[in-house]
């Protein structure tokens, strides 16, 4: 069974960089499939915001691309978020899951809330 | 490109059907058959209810079903029960390797 789970700080400040992990079991992320990332603002719907193929080639959302960046760690089986320069407005809940084809996710992790303030 | 619209909400009594609809554009929705719908219950993670327009992954129920015309896709709940209750969420693939999901519509069972 392929199980998610993200971890990382649930506080950052304006200007800074959020930074999230990924961890995958039950499958190898190196072997197949997409890895993405998607967030969901309090009391608001989801929004995609990158996803990276098992060969390293990553893609972003166009109104984020300028300040994301997903990785791959395939010694620890996981993959990885950074956000710079963040606001509040990127205050959310986000989630790690596999995609297929780029166009769904299957599997989803239970979501890491990360608030933006000073 | 922005969100695909959906309403935000739809109601329905049990054992009914209850339909969502999803509308996009030539360049996603309208453009590719992938499709996907997604429900979120409270404090939870989505769960993926369809994909590629009208496939249900294994262990999801076949009251539900997906389908498309146009530009506009749609998800119908059939036999509605008290735990369909829930946020439902499309979403399309939209050409270089981008997606879209939908606002979001809240499904109430009367």
């Amino acid at each position: 069974q392929v199980q998610l789970q993200e971890s990382g700080p649930g506080l950052v400040k304006p200007s800074e960089t959020l930074s999230l992990s990924c961890a995958v079991s039950g499958y190898s992320i190196s072997s197949d499939f997409y890895w993405g990332w998607i967030r969901q603002p309090p009391g608001k719907g989801l929004e995609w915001v990158g996803s990276i193929y098992h060969s390293g080639s990553s893609y972003y959302s166009p109104s984020l691309k300028s300040r994301v960046t997903i990785s791959l760690d395939t010694s620890k089986n996981h993959f990885s978020l950074r956000l710079t320069s963040v606001t509040a407005a990127d205050t959310a809940v986000y989630y790690c899951a596999r995609g297929l084809s780029g166009s769904f996710f299957d599997y989803w992790g239970q979501g890491a809330l990360v608030t933006v303030s000073s | 490109q922005s969100a695909l619209t959906q309403p935000p909400s739809a109601s329905g009594s049990p054992g009914q059907s209850v339909t969502i609809s999803c509308t996009g554009t030539s360049s996603d929705v309208g453009g590719y058959n992938y499709v996907s719908w997604y429900q979120q219950h409270p404090g939870k993670a989505p769960k993926l209810m369809i994909y590629d327009v009208t496939k249900r992954p294994s262990g999801v129920p076949d009251r539900f079903s997906g389908s498309k015309s146009g530009n506009t896709a749609s998800l119908t709940v059939s036999g509605l029960q008290a735990d369909d209750e829930a946020d439902y969420y499309c979403g399309s693939y939209a050409g270089s390797n981008n997606m879209f999901f939908g606002g979001g519509t809240k499904l109430t069972v009367l």
